[in-house]
């Protein structure tokens, strides 16, 4: 099993669509939990830390399942300039990755 | 604030050549992380540096060498380029562990 796993789509939906990615990670001892957002040739950059008990930030809420290892994302009401590839990253100890361990990507494309 | 900064942004390379990727951050942040990103392949570790003097293996280490010249900069180098190494490399940073990573705006290096 990856560490860290990701549906990698694409997700092609209508503006106003409500859409949902789920990540899968293997290290129960794993630690934080982030969704990045990479635009297309560009840098990665955070879109939201996850925590426990779930949070939101406008139309993005994140969730944390510890028991069955698993992040989630949901979208409401979908934007054009939300197209974009979703990376999940998971901070486990140890291991070779400097703790920081990236999804592959979920691509999101928003049609009109 | 510029955030992390790498150089150059584009390079082609004639195989066997060398080069030096720099990366220099001014958010004063102990640990930078260099991955390469190939389609398909997600982000990989190269190279990362928890804290000055100290660097470490990632995932993907063969043919590159780093060095951490102080808390800010930490470099990159293809001692003989091989069209393998074509990919995109990012710089990272972040300032503890449980903390967001900071990208730069990457590095397209074609090796011919």
């Amino acid at each position: 099993r990856k560490e860290v796993e990701q549906d990698p789509g694409p997700f092609n939906v209508p503006e106003g669509a409500t859409v949902a990615f789920n990540c899968t990670y293997s290290n129960s001892a794993s630690q934080s939990f982030f969704w990045y957002r990479q635009d297309c040739r560009k840098e990665p950059k955070l879109l939201m830390s996850v925590y426990s008990s779930g949070n939101e930030d406008g139309r993005f809420t994140a969730q944390l399942n510890r028991a069955s290892q698993y992040i989630s994302l949901l979208i409401r009401d979908s934007k054009l300039s939300d197209s974009a590839t979703y990376l999940c990253v998971v901070k486990s100890p140890g291991g070779s990755q400097g703790n920081l361990i990236f999804g592959k990507g979920t691509k999101l494309s928003v049609k009109p | 604030n510029a955030g992390v900064t790498q150089t150059p942004k584009f390079q082609v390379l004639k195989t066997g050549q060398s080069m030096t990727l720099q990366c220099a951050q001014d958010m004063n942040h102990n640990s930078m992380y260099w991955y390469r990103q190939d389609p398909g392949m997600g982000l990989r570790l190269i190279y990362y540096s928890a804290s000055e003097g100290t660097t470490d293996k990632g995932e993907v280490p063969n043919g590159y060498n780093v060095s951490r010249l102080n808390k800010r900069e930490f470099s990159l180098r293809l001692e003989s380029a091989a069209p393998s190494q074509t990919s995109v490399y990012f710089c990272a940073s972040r300032s503890s562990l449980n903390t967001e990573a900071f990208f730069g705006q990457g590095t397209r290096l074609t090796v011919v």
